[in-house]
């Protein structure tokens, strides 16, 4: 176990829509990362958050947003919601820029 | 940009020994991790390597060759519960944005 959670564990959405995801960081892990996780692929990133401030973005467009919180969890908002988008959704949590980071089990998020 | 070259099977015998490699093309690199994904679960970390050189860390080690943008995974004394998926990482110059590899899925036969 991590101490990293993540919320809801599966979800059904429909094109166009919008979804939120959250996760739950380890008590004092103030970074945290997103990633996106096609079937039968490597995670990729999506973007940093460090201390509640967006740290780096990968190539994703702007309707993939996030949020960090005090409390040491966050959000993934994606809008306008494709069928590609359908994947599993990681975040991973570390303190600072340690190299190790700490997996949540993911959110599987299906697109019809 | 960057990007990772790992294969994409590997099939190992019980109590045997194998190697997953990684060769990797960056614009930045500030070291390689190792990271192990069963079925449905969650990427656990196994190793990471900021210096050329073997790190070993029980059964698993893991080598770099920053020269050669080169990298492996050595598994050693397979067990069953080895069975999983392997990706390699690489940490972009601001040390923590992973980049990931496509996964290696090693299957280990009785």
């Amino acid at each position: 176990e991590t101490g990293v959670t993540q919320s809801p564990t599966h979800l059904i959405k429909t094109r166009g829509q919008q979804v939120t995801l959250r996760c739950s960081s380890q008590s004092g892990h103030n970074t945290v990362s997103w990633y996106q996780q096609a079937l039968g692929q490597g995670p990729q990133f999506i973007f940093q958050y460090y201390r509640e401030e967006e740290n780096g973005r990968g190539n994703f467009p702007p309707r993939f947003s996030g949020l960090q919180f005090p409390n040491y969890s966050s959000e993934l908002n994606v809008n306008a919601l494709e069928l590609d988008d359908s994947a599993l959704y990681l975040c991973a949590s570390t303190q600072g820029q340690h190299y190790e980071q700490y997996f949540g089990p993911g959110t599987r998020l299906t697109v019809t | 940009g960057q990007s990772l070259e790992q294969p994409s099977e590997v099939t190992a015998v019980e109590g045997a020994i194998v190697q997953i490699n990684c060769t990797y093309q960056t614009s930045g690199f500030y070291g390689l991790s190792w990271y192990q994904q069963h079925d449905g679960g969650a990427p656990t970390f196994l190793s990471y390597n900021a210096l050329d050189g073997l790190e070993e860390t029980g059964r698993f080690s893991s080598f770099l060759s920053r020269s050669d943008s080169y990298g492996y995974l050595l598994l050693q004394e397979l067990q069953m519960k080895d069975s999983a998926s392997y990706f390699c990482a690489v940490h972009n110059n601001a040390g923590n944005m992973l980049t990931f590899g496509g996964g290696t899925r090693l299957m280990v036969k009785p």
